[in-house]
């Protein structure tokens, strides 16, 4: 069956940095685009990134460009998120997600893990 | 970006109702449109995709309509398990965006 298991949240000071992975089993990871998405205590979702199913392509909100990098490594089955200039509007719990098919919906998401940026 | 609106932002109705949750999108999305379920400190569920296809298991209580820039999501039925959180997510253009959610609650 299909599993997407996230790691590498935490607590982190402002302007600190951070690395999310996601592992996938059960599919052809390398078949599928994959994306990140977050959502902020008490708050509704957010598309964060994405990423082709080569890695050739990636595309970001407005609110992470520049700060963040998503990458992949169809060799692990394992997706990354590299977060800099970590701030408070940052804190939230961050999901990656299967793609159903290329940029549509998303039909696996892990469980996600929590991102905490505070001083 | 395209403006995804849900309405309403809450609700609360009884078992064995019939319930309609609506998504209105800021131009023609064209049906590229998703349904999620969110039960409380769990991840999202995809419930329908293309406005009103079935994702593989989810039952056939939901229901999907709409074209254009109007969609809406309907549970013929409310079965305890259904109360929840509802999101939709448009996908016709970059970047993907959701609706501010619809809580459903018991009455």
């Amino acid at each position: 069956q299909v599993q997407l298991v996230e790691s590498g949240g935490g607590l982190v000071k402002p302007g600190g940095s951070l690395r999310l992975s996601c592992a996938a089993s059960g599919f052809t990871f390398s078949d599928h685009y994959m994306s990140w998405i977050r959502q902020a205590p008490g708050k509704g979702l957010e598309w964060v990134s994405f990423t082709s199913s080569s890695g050739t392509y990636t595309k970001y909100a407005d609110s992470v460009k520049g700060r963040f990098t998503i990458s992949r490594d169809n060799d692990k089955s394992s997706l990354y998120l590299q977060m800099d200039s970590l701030g408070a509007d940052d804190t939230a719990v961050y999901y990656c997600a299967r793609d159903k098919s290329a940029v549509t919906a998303y039909d696996y998401w892990g469980q996600g893990t929590l991102v905490t940026v505070s001083s | 970006d395209i403006q995804v609106t849900q309405s309403p932002s809450s609700l609360s109705a009884s078992i064995g109702d019939r319930v309609t949750i609506t998504c209105r999108a800021s131009q023609g999305i064209a049906g590229s449109l998703a349904w999620y379920q969110q039960q409380p400190g769990k991840a999202p569920k995809l419930l329908l995709f293309a406005a009103s296809r079935l994702e593989s298991g989810v039952p056939s209580r939901f229901s999907g309509s709409g074209s254009g820039t109007g969609y809406t999501l309907t549970i013929s039925s409310l079965q305890p398990e259904d109360f929840a959180t509802y999101y939709c997510q448009q996908y016709y253009s970059n970047p993907n965006t959701f609706g501010q959610g619809t809580k459903l609650e018991i009455k």
